[in-house]
């Protein structure tokens, strides 16, 4: 299988902050990574896939950048709806893991 | 609209089994994959397995192969989950997922199924 990481595994920060989240898989999975959002008691949303291309209706604050590996989602200026915890996802071979999720709260 | 509309809530004892589902609406429901996914409480996502509608071409993470059973019903669009002995470990919220054809992608899911097993 393949290992997903993220760093940091939570964040706090305030409304206008730039936040970067780092997703990294254990070999090279191209660009076939997804990102999800999931806020507290909901169902988790996708934010972005092929690791840069925004879902239809996702704000533009949000992007993503990287290949092979190393992987990063930046939220360019954070907004109070924002704060949920962040998934990137795999979907290179199966099983298609999940990252352990990164929590950004307020600070 | 596309829609994925799971059954509800479920509460059994150990050694129970189960079988919950996620219908599909709005969409060709032959052409995308539908997943499922596992959230144990106060925890991350978990990929358990594919289905393909059309030919139930099925494809399971090794954690959860012989453990679930994934399933689907053309003619209802519908998917299905089935556990044949249930854990209290298997206690989790269970979401259903659209995947696209090639790249399986979640685009939209279902509301979840909350499992509960306790004795």
């Amino acid at each position: 299988d393949i290992q997903m990481t993220q760093s940091p595994s939570s964040l706090s920060a305030s409304v206008g902050d730039r936040v970067t989240i780092t997703c990294r898989a254990s070999q090279g999975i191209t660009n076939s990574l997804a990102w999800y959002q999931q806020k507290p008691g909901k169902v988790p949303k996708l934010l972005l896939y092929a690791a840069s291309g925004l879902e239809g209706g996702v704000p533009s604050r949000f992007s993503g950048s990287g290949s092979g590996t190393d992987f990063t989602l930046t939220i360019s200026s954070l907004q109070p709806e924002d704060f949920a915890t962040y998934y990137c996802q795999q979907y290179y071979s199966i099983p298609h893991t999940f990252g352990p999720g990164t929590k950004v709260a307020i600070k | 609209e596309v829609q994925l509309v799971q059954s509800g809530a479920e509460v059994k004892e150990p050694g129970e089994s189960l079988k919950i589902s996620c219908k599909g609406s709005g969409y060709s429901f032959n052409n995308y994959w539908i997943g499922w996914v596992r959230q144990m409480p106060g925890k991350g996502l978990d990929w358990m397995g594919i289905i393909h509608p059309d030919d139930s071409d099925t494809r399971y993470s090794p954690s959860f192969r012989g453990q679930v059973t994934i399933s689907a019903d053309k003619s209802s669009t519908t998917a299905y989950l089935q556990w044949r002995s249930l854990r209290a470990s298997d206690t989790a919220i269970y979401y259903c997922a659209r995947g696209g054809n090639p790249t399986v992608i979640f685009d939209y899911w279902g509301q979840g199924t909350l499992v509960t097993v306790s004795s």
